[in-house]
């Protein structure tokens, strides 16, 4: 069975622009999770999906967004691209809600460069 | 806030010989706990996870870690290291009643394996 998947694999943008990610979770998965993690740190959480509705933020700007489509897969979105953005963006998925021990199963990521 | 700890940013031992890999959480609840596994280049992968079913949980490739309460730990080990395992390794903490607000992780611990 297919595992989460993403793409790109890796990008490179230039400060201010605009750049979009996406995911499709494993099969059956309703809930996607985003993470970012920059070079020698522990993944941060940025959005959780559920049933096509935000269902948890963590402490990111606006300029970060998210959506949830009818099949399950996601777009993560990032405007006005800083410097600081240049991470992997992990994509994770789970079978339900990931709340209070849900086991979340992550994608390989996209590397993102901004110059 | 939840928070994790992992002492020991690189960790360096021989091929056969114990691995302990460190984690502390704080959390105002007992927490859901987790370790993740990450290859150079790939996604997070799940070794193992405690839901209070028992404090001494096995996962995946020998590794298991033990939950306790009393010193907030939740430490990985393997008794016979190999080649194989070296990686960065993350712990992350699930907090009871924590909603959806995703995994807090870690900011991980390199395992060099020397031959």
């Amino acid at each position: 069975d297919a595992g989460v998947t993403q793409s790109p694999t890796h990008l490179i943008k230039t400060r201010g622009q605009q750049v979009t990610l996406r995911c499709s979770p494993i099969s059956g998965h309703k809930s996607v999770s985003w993470y970012q993690q920059v070079l020698g740190q522990g993944p941060q959480f940025i959005f959780q999906y559920y049933e096509k509705e935000e269902r948890g933020r963590g402490n990111f700007p606006d300029r970060f967004s998210a959506r949830q489509f009818p099949n399950y897969s996601s777009e993560l979105n990032v405007n006005a691209l800083l410097l600081g953005d240049s991470a992997l963006y992990l994509c994770a998925s789970s079978l339900t809600l990931a709340t209070e021990g849900e086991t979340q199963y992550f994608g390989p990521g996209t590397r993102l460069l901004v110059l | 806030a939840q928070s994790v700890t992992q002492l020991g940013s690189h960790v360096s031992v021989s091929e056969g010989a114990l691995v302990l890999l460190r984690c502390n959480y704080s959390s105002s609840v007992p927490p859901y706990l987790f370790w993740y596994v990450q290859y150079p280049n790939q996604g997070l992968q799940l070794l193992l996870k405690y839901t209070s079913a028992a404090t001494l949980v096995k996962g995946i490739n020998g590794f298991e870690a033990e939950f306790k309460k009393s010193e907030t730990s939740f430490h990985l080990t393997k008794p016979s290291a190999h080649m194989s395992d070296a990686a960065e390794y993350f712990c992350a903490v699930s907090e009871l009643g924590g909603g959806a607000d995703g995994l807090t992780f870690g900011k991980g611990t390199h395992l060099i394996i020397q031959p």
